[in-house]
């Protein structure tokens, strides 16, 4: 069964400053990856997804991902972290035979300093 | 607004009512799907409908958990005889064949 491991369960940065989380996913296949962010009260949304096109990912907000087969990782990054940034994110593989079976990390808080 | 609506945003109940869940998806989103987040956790699927089918639900989802979807496009969520480890958001999502799936703001349930 696939299955994500996020790394960090609390990142603390700057504002300005870079951002990375941490997810390694376990999947005896080539899996679909995603990011959602999720901010208080709110639904999740979408940052960006892996399809096993382009191994670098960009998505919304300046976020982007970059899939690493041979270190199983999906780690997030955004060069410039902004207040608006705090939430909570989470990592996400979907199931190969039935993909909207979604399983997600247990999530990083990301805290954003002025 | 053309996301995922889901209603009532927020539920108190007491042990042993019943409470329902509603969910309009995207228009035109054949698939429906229902997941449960309880504290600093992730999301868990619950169950998932293709048009009006419900095609698969989780082991999650006890005997006093009822879905329906009667016209491939609304969904009800239903819990019977709710007992205070119901207590999360239910989050409701719909997707296209085959494609990303976008989430609703979620229904924070409250069991007292």
């Amino acid at each position: 069964a696939q299955s994500v491991t996020q790394l960090d369960s609390h990142v603390s940065v700057s504002e300005g400053t870079p951002v990375l989380l941490r997810c390694n996913y376990s999947s005896s296949y080539s899996p679909s990856l995603f990011w959602y962010v999720q901010h208080p009260n709110k639904g999740l949304q979408l940052l960006l997804k892996y399809t096993s096109a382009a191994t670098l990912v960009k998505g919304i907000n300046g976020f982007e991902a970059e899939f690493k087969k041979s270190e199983t990782s999906f780690h997030l990054t955004k060069p410039s972290a902004h207040m608006s940034d705090a939430a909570e994110y989470f990592c996400v593989v979907s199931d190969q035979t039935n993909d909207y079976k979604l399983s997600f990390g247990a999530g990083t808080t990301v805290t954003v300093r002025a | 607004d053309t996301g995922v609506s889901q209603d009532p945003r927020h539920k108190i109940t007491k042990r042993g009512q019943n409470v329902t869940f509603r969910c309009d998806p995207i228009s035109e989103h054949n698939r429906l799907y229902w997941y449960r987040q309880t504290l600093g956790q992730g999301p868990e699927f619950l169950t998932y409908f293709q048009n009006e089918a419900q095609l698969e639900k989780s082991r999650l989802l006890s005997d006093r958990f009822s879905a329906e979807r009667p016209k491939g496009s609304f969904s009800t969520l239903e819990i019977q005889r709710t007992e205070q480890g119901d207590s999360a958001m239910y989050l409701c999502a719909s997707s296209p064949m085959g494609n990303t799936i976008y989430f609703g703001e979620g229904s924070w349930l409250t069991v007292v």
